[in-house]
């Protein structure tokens, strides 16, 4: 079974622009969740979708946004990007079928914002 | 709002000897509790979780965990070290009140393992 997979594995923006990373989830998984990973904040949560509706949101402004497909894959976009946007932005999936389920996390995609 | 903290941001160890990763988590309500590990370049990966069945959790590569409600603790352990267990560790909850799976996450140990 393939795993989660996250596209591109590196991204490189300046101030200003937007950004939109993809997220495919492991085949059956209709749970996919949104994470942002810096060495001062740590990991921190963004979002998650479920069957297409946003079913939890972290305190992220809104410039952080999300969508999911049909098909369980995810994306998400940042506009007017920030320096301190720079991060690995970590993507999971779940069956999303009941509280405490395991989350299997994809490799990230590392955002370097200049 | 729920919490997560682990104990020191680095703890070194020699190899063969006991790991001992620490994690307290702040609600009332016990909540699923989670380990992951993360090596350099890559995603998480599960160690081990506890739902709500046995305190004693045992993970893969040789590590578990004892869920404590009186202490509010979720310790992660392993007997002997080995160098390959080098790595950044997670502890994370996840809230039983609240909708969705969201994981809160812990600030992270950094394992070093010597020879």
């Amino acid at each position: 079974k393939a795993g989660v997979t996250q596209t591109p594995r590196y991204l490189i923006k300046t101030r200003g622009q937007q950004v939109t990373l993809s997220c495919s989830p492991i085949s059956g998984h209709r749970s996919v969740s949104w994470y942002q990973q810096t060495p001062g904040q740590g990991l921190q949560f963004l979002f998650e979708y479920f069957s297409e509706t946003q079913r939890n949101k972290g305190n992220f402004p809104g410039r952080f946004s999300g969508r999911q497909f049909s098909n369980s894959r995810s994306e998400m976009n940042v506009s007017t990007l920030e320096l301190g946007d720079s991060a690995l932005y970590l993507c999971a999936s779940s069956l999303g079928r009941a509280q405490g389920e395991t989350q299997y996390f994809g490799p990230g995609t590392r955002l370097l914002v200049l | 709002a729920q919490s997560v903290t682990q104990l020191g941001s680095h703890v070194s160890v020699s190899e063969g000897a006991l790991v001992l990763l620490r994690c307290n988590y702040s609600s009332s309500v016990p909540p699923y509790l989670f380990w992951y590990v993360q090596y350099p370049n890559q995603g998480l990966q599960l160690l081990l979780k506890y739902t709500s069945a046995a305190t004693l959790v045992k993970g893969i590569n040789g590590f578990e965990a004892e869920f404590k409600k009186s202490e509010t603790s979720f310790h992660l352990t392993k007997p002997s070290a080995h160098m390959s267990d080098a790595a950044e560790y997670f502890c994370a909850v996840s809230d039983r009140e609240q909708a969705g799976t969201a994981l809160i996450f812990g600030k992270g140990t950094t394992l070093s393992v010597s020879s």
